[in-house]
């Protein structure tokens, strides 16, 4: 069964990092693209991030330069980390396997950013 | 980016009715390799999105008979043929032609009457 499981998230202050994780099971996560999306309180999914399984990676211009997307696949483990965050950063934080079709999705981090 | 609008924004049905979802591209979502990158997500209520339908009419792996998709181009649809309790939630399309820009549409709620 493919499980992913989002950590990491809290209340951050505007300027604050914070690096999200998300941790994978159930499948060979070396051979898949991953990508994280968000959706902020009410609102609807906005793509934010991905990477290939070569480990290239890819960023909406809305988070360009603030964050950087990573993966371990020794730890089978996603990551995000989040620099110079902004109060419009707050959100549900998902991360979800594969690029084009986000097949299936972790349950999510929630990252607060207030002063 | 492409855009991506749906309607109605909510929907209100009566158990056994079926329901019937719009979603409009900006641009066409045919690719060069003959496939439509349209997808159809249900948000159940406090839950994360689930993958529903894959490349306009492919219902994804136990999703049930009743969700269909049809559509080409910029113009798609999904269809719930008789809606139950369970399929409470928020409905979103998205594409994925222009990787690695995913957009989603502004979803649509389903409410039971």
């Amino acid at each position: 069964e493919v499980q992913l499981l989002e950590s990491g998230g809290g209340l951050v202050q505007p300027g604050g990092s914070l690096r999200l994780s998300c941790a994978a099971s159930g499948f060979t996560f070396s051979s898949y693209a991953m990508s994280w999306v968000r959706q902020a309180p009410g609102k609807g999914l906005e793509w934010v991030s991905g990477i290939n399984s070569g480990g290239s990676t890819y960023y909406a211009d809305s988070v360009k330069g603030r964050f950087t997307i990573s993966r371990d696949n020794s730890k089978n483990t996603l990551y995000l980390q989040m620099n110079t965050l902004r109060a419009e950063d707050t959100a549900l934080f998902y991360c979800a396997r594969n690029l084009r079709r986000l097949d299936y999705w972790g349950q999510g981090t929630l990252v607060t950013v207030s002063s | 980016d492409i855009v991506m609008t749906q309607t109605p924004l909510s929907l209100s049905v009566t158990p056994g009715q079926p329901a019937s979802i719009s979603c409009k591209s900006s641009q066409s979502l045919l690719h060069s390799d003959g496939k439509t990158y349209l997808y159809w997500y249900l948000q159940k209520p406090g839950q994360s999105p689930q993958l529903l339908i894959f490349e306009v009419s492919n219902r994804f792996s136990g999703v049930p008979d009743r969700f269909s998709g049809s559509g080409s181009g910029t113009d798609f649809t999904l269809k719930i043929s008789r809606v139950e309790a369970e399929d409470v939630g928020v409905y979103y399309c998205m594409q994925s032609i222009q990787l690695p820009r995913l957009t989603f549409g502004g979803g649509t709620k389903v409410e039971i009457k």
